[in-house]
C-alpha cells in the first residue's frame, strides 16, 4: 500500500525544455514534502522542499507546486539540462516538518537530451 | 566538508553469515537515519536515532536486523544470519536534526549469494 506514488517511472525531455514529475499521496496527515536528486552509485542528494501551508516553492530553476485537494504535487524544471538527468525522489513526512518518519516514492528516472 | 561515509561501498557473502555495515555521520548533525533501497520496494527506513538513541525502529524487517549508535559519530547495522532476500543497497543519512533534510551516504550494495 503505497502512500506516496510516482507513476512516471521514466520521463525523457529534451536540452532547455521544460521536466515536470509528478507525484500523488494518499495520506491528508502529510505536511511537508521533498524532493531529492539520485546518480547512479551515488545516495540520494536534497533539492528542495516545501510545507503544506503553501502551495509553491522556488529555488533557481527548480520550482515545487502543491495541491493539497488532489493530493499532488509536482516539480519543474526550466530549462532542463543535460546535467539533470537522474532519478528524482518524492518523499512526505506528517510531523510538521520533522523527517523521522520519511516516506518515498519509487522515483522517476529523468532523461535530458541535448 | 566531509559528507556521509559508508563502509564498505560493497560486500558480498553467503547466506548465514554476519554483516555489519558502517556509517559515520556529518560532524555536528543529531539525527541518524538508516534506508533500505531495492527494486519491489523503493527506499524505505529502517530505523532513525536521535542524539545516538533509537527513536523509531518499525521499519527494520525483523530480529535478524539490529542497529547501534555507540556515540555520535558512528553507527552500525547488523544482519545476522544474513540471507539472499536482504539483498539490497543500504543507506545511511544524517541531519542536523529532524526537521532538517537527510544527507545521505553513497550507499552499501550487499549482495548474499
Amino acid at each position: 500500500d503505497q502512500q506516496v506514488k510516482q507513476n512516471s517511472p521514466s520521463l525523457s525531455v529534451q536540452e532547455g525544455r521544460i521536466s515536470i514529475l509528478n507525484c500523488d499521496y494518499t495520506n491528508s496527515m502529510f505536511d511537508y514534502f521533498l524532493w531529492y536528486k539520485k546518480y547512479p552509485a551515488e545516495g540520494p542528494t536534497f533539492l528542495i522542499s516545501i510545507s503544506s501551508i503553501k502551495d509553491k516553492n522556488e529555488d533557481g530553476r527548480f520550482t515545487v507546486f502543491l495541491n493539497k485537494s488532489a493530493k499532488h504535487l509536482s516539480l519543474h524544471i526550466v530549462p532542463s539540462q543535460p546535467g539533470d538527468s537522474a532519478v528524482y525522489f518524492c518523499a512526505a513526512s506528517m510531523y510538521g516538518g520533522s523527517q523521522g518518519n520519511l516516506i518515498f516514492g519509487k522515483g522517476t528516472k529523468l532523461s535530458v537530451k541535448p | 566538508d566531509a559528507g556521509v561515509i559508508q563502509s564498505p561501498r560493497h560486500e558480498v557473502t553467503e547466506m548465514g553469515q554476519e554483516v555489519t555495515l558502517r556509517c559515520k555521520p556529518i560532524s555536528g548533525h543529531n539525527s541518524l537515519f538508516w534506508y533500505r533501497q531495492t527494486m519491489m520496494r523503493g527506499l524505505e527506513l529502517l530505523i532513525y536515532f536521535n542524539n545516538n538513541v533509537p527513536i523509531d525502529d518499525s521499519g527494520m524487517p525483523e530480529d535478524r536486523f539490529s542497529a547501534k549508535m555507540p556515540n555520535a559519530s558512528f553507527s552500525t547495522l547488523k544482519i545476522q544470519p544474513s540471507e539472499p532476500r536482504d539483498s539490497a543497497v543500504y543507506f545511511c543519512a544524517s541531519s542536523l536534526n529532524r526537521a532538517q533534510p537527510q544527507h545521505f551516504g553513497d550507499g552499501t550494495r550487499l549482495s548474499i549469494l
